[in-house]
């Protein structure tokens, strides 16, 4: 089983639905990541969390919200999907150091927003 | 804002060649690494390089960090097929804790 997982894999939804999705990780790690691609720009991060208690804005975090349900579940809603939300979503993990060690992605989720 | 630029921005070789791709980089860091993705999967760890070390290698890898250039550059060597991906570099900034900063990408056509 893989060890960083996102559900669902693919999503198309309409202007101003509401969206979650979501990640789970057996990899033990304390912290995780919201991260979305867009062709040409790379990864940027939305949202991450170094402990169940812990949410911090990433670079791009207008129009997103997370909860972090457990040490194990960390999940990204749109409360308003809108088109320029379409975009490759990844959701990674990472353990706990002074400084950021590797992390691990998850297979991430293709929303379509119309 | 991006951290790291990787250059070229594409890449295009034949089996059997190196493959060397660059990224610069704006502020002082504490680690830079390097990831693969393969056409719309996640993201693959790769090798990390600390802001003290000079050079690091790994199986056909091979990276080397210049802090006073703020620069690095991985080197595939023997580049085979299955190396086609896109390699991003991520920049784990001084400044900036918590924040790994990736870059746009290489995208590298390993052709058989």
């Amino acid at each position: 089983d893989a060890d960083v997982t996102q559900t669902p894999r693919n999503r198309i939804t309409k202007t101003g639905k509401r969206i979650m999705l979501e990640c789970s990780q057996t990899k033990g790690h304390d912290r995780m990541y919201w991260y979305r691609q867009d062709p040409g720009l790379g990864l940027r991060l939305i949202y991450y969390s170094f402990d169940v208690k812990d949410i911090n804005k990433g670079e791009i975090s207008d129009g997103y919200s997370v909860s972090r349900q457990a040490q194990a579940k960390f999940s990204l809603s749109l409360e308003s999907a809108i088109p320029n939300q379409t975009a490759l979503y990844f959701c990674a993990t990472s353990e706990t150091g002074t400084y950021l060690n590797e992390q691990f992605f998850g297979p991430g989720t293709r929303l379509t927003v119309l | 804002s991006q951290q790291g630029e990787e250059d070229p921005q594409a890449l295009s070789i034949q089996e059997g060649e190196n493959a060397t791709m660059n990224c610069s980089y704006k502020t002082s860091i504490n680690n830079l690494q390097w990831y693969r993705q393969n056409s719309g999967r996640g993201l693959v760890h790769l090798i990390l390089i600390r802001s003290n070390e000079r050079e690091k290698h790994s199986g056909r890898l091979r990276v080397t960090l210049d802090t006073s250039k703020k620069s690095s550059s991985l080197l595939i060597t023997a580049s085979r097929a299955a190396d086609t991906a896109s390699y991003f570099c991520a920049t784990d900034p001084s400044d900036s804790w918590g924040k790994l900063q990736f870059g746009a990408g290489t995208q590298v056509v390993v052709t058989p």
